[in-house]
């Protein structure tokens, strides 16, 4: 059965803070991608990497970067945690290619920063 | 640039109702199109989806088909549980580059005994 995991369900840090949302897949899967997810505005990519150590900027990078050391670990940092970074954090992984490969999502994160 | 709309939730029904979301989308080429669906506590698993014009996706009684004239896709069931009560997301995945998925904002379906 595949699987995307992600280190919290839940997590309260405070403004400032450097904060760390970690997410593992194991399906050996090249592609792994990070989005936010707010009410009214759906899903927004953030950051995605196609392979280790590469990464690429989505639509919202800003106050964010990410790590990937490995292939199956693809960690989100925000450098400084600010209150508009409260919200839903939903990693994903895929197959690398074109098009029509599904993205398997892990649980998400719901972040508050006060 | 690529953009998903659908419809504006909640859309509440009774069971055994017959459902529709709208999805329209806007990109060049030959987009991948795809429904997933989030239920409550959970990330996005995927519901169905379709490759070029004309395919129609289906799964668990969903079905949705690829009109490229319409540049549509929307989600259909004839009978709706209680248990289908979740988000839907309709998105579209552009034939080259790295795949990513464009989301549109979602829909809430609620659907009452």
């Amino acid at each position: 059965d595949v699987k995307v995991t992600q280190s919290s369900r839940y997590l309260v840090k405070r403004t400032g803070e450097k904060v760390f949302l970690e997410c593992v897949q194991d399906m050996d899967h090249e592609n792994m991608f990070w989005y936010r997810q707010d009410p009214g505005l759906g899903l927004r990519l953030i950051y995605f990497s196609y392979d280790v150590k590469m990464k690429e900027k989505g639509d919202i990078p800003e106050g964010y970067s990410v790590s990937r050391e490995k292939k199956e670990r693809f960690s989100l940092i925000l450098e400084s945690a600010s209150t508009n970074q409260t919200s839903m954090y939903l990693c994903a992984s895929s197959l690398p290619g074109q098009g029509a490969y599904e993205q398997y999502f892990g649980p998400g994160t719901r972040l508050t920063v006060t | 640039g690529d953009s998903v709309t659908q419809m504006e939730g909640p859309v509440t029904l009774s069971e055994e109702a017959f459902l529709t979301i709208n999805c329209t989308y806007t990109a060049t080429g030959y987009p991948s199109l795809f429904w997933y669906v989030q239920y409550p506590g959970e990330g996005l698993q995927l519901l169905l989806k379709a490759t070029k014009a004309d395919d129609k996706g289906s799964n668990k009684g969903f079905e949705a088909t690829y009109r490229k004239e319409t540049t549509s896709f929307h989600l259909e069931k004839g009978s709706v549980q209680v248990s289908d009560s979740a988000v839907y997301f309709c998105a579209l995945s552009k034939n080259s580059g790295y795949s990513t998925l464009t989301f549109g904002k979602g829909t809430m379906l609620l659907v009452s005994p």
